[in-house]
């Protein structure tokens, strides 16, 4: 299992500005997610981020919007760049840590308002 | 899309009666999980199915997989207020393009009602 916490929790933000936000692992994983969770709604995959390599975008996500960093095999960041109200979610990491393929553990997610 | 639908959307039911969630899926998968979620927080993993298991157990938790249709369902057993929370099935793919990929489902909004 891994143990993840994100930072900050929640935060209020104006429209045009840019919000990074933290995920850190309490052990070394090679692969970690990033989701979005509009209000009332499903997780979407917004990138994939490997250590050492550019992150992986999926659909309808585009790296100016969303730049990710993956300095080391334990931390990440996500930037909502240039935010509007459409961009109001929650926003949760995840690693792949368990012991089948594919099981995922997610952190507490960071609820971002834009106003 | 490769995301599972959740049916019902949300369920409502007393203390100590059982809750059926159903899960349906359009492609070919590697196994399939289901998460908790309480109020809009962090989603926690409660159990994973593979494509080649057909039941799994997992304390008041019974998930059950049939490929041939597609489709899955997580009985929760003897329910209690504290069960009270969103229920998301998620399908991991095949290998390949789509490695460590999941695919989240709706979800169901089960209340669990002292």
């Amino acid at each position: 299992s891994a143990v993840i916490s994100q930072k900050p929790s929640r935060d209020i933000c104006q429209r045009g500005t840019s919000l990074t936000i933290q995920c850190q692992v309490d052990s070394q994983v090679t692969m970690m997610f990033w989701y979005r969770q509009q209000p009332g709604q499903s997780l979407t995959l917004i990138a994939t981020a490997n250590q050492g390599s550019e992150a992986t975008y999926e659909s309808g996500f585009v790296i100016d919007k969303f730049p990710i960093s993956r300095p080391n095999l334990t931390f990440s960041t996500l930037t909502v760049s240039n935010m509007s109200p459409e961009d109001s979610s929650i926003y949760l990491c995840s690693v792949e840590a368990g012991f089948s393929y594919n099981e995922q553990f997610f952190g507490p997610g960071t609820r971002l308002t834009v106003l | 899309s490769q995301q599972g639908e959740e049916d019902p959307q949300a369920l409502s039911i007393q203390e100590g009666e059982n809750a059926t969630m159903n899960c349906s899926y359009k492609t070919s998968i590697n196994n399939l999980q289901w998460y908790r979620q309480n109020s809009g927080r962090g989603l926690v993993h409660l159990i994973l199915i593979r494509s080649n298991e057909r039941e799994k157990h997992s304390g008041r938790l019974r998930v059950t997989l049939d490929t041939s249709k597609k489709s899955s369902s997580l009985l929760i057993t003897a329910s209690r207020a504290a069960d009270t929370a969103s229920y998301f099935c998620a399908t991991g793919p095949d290998r390949g393009s789509t490695l460590g990929r999941l695919y989240f489902g709706r979800g169901t909004q089960l209340t669990v009602w002292p």
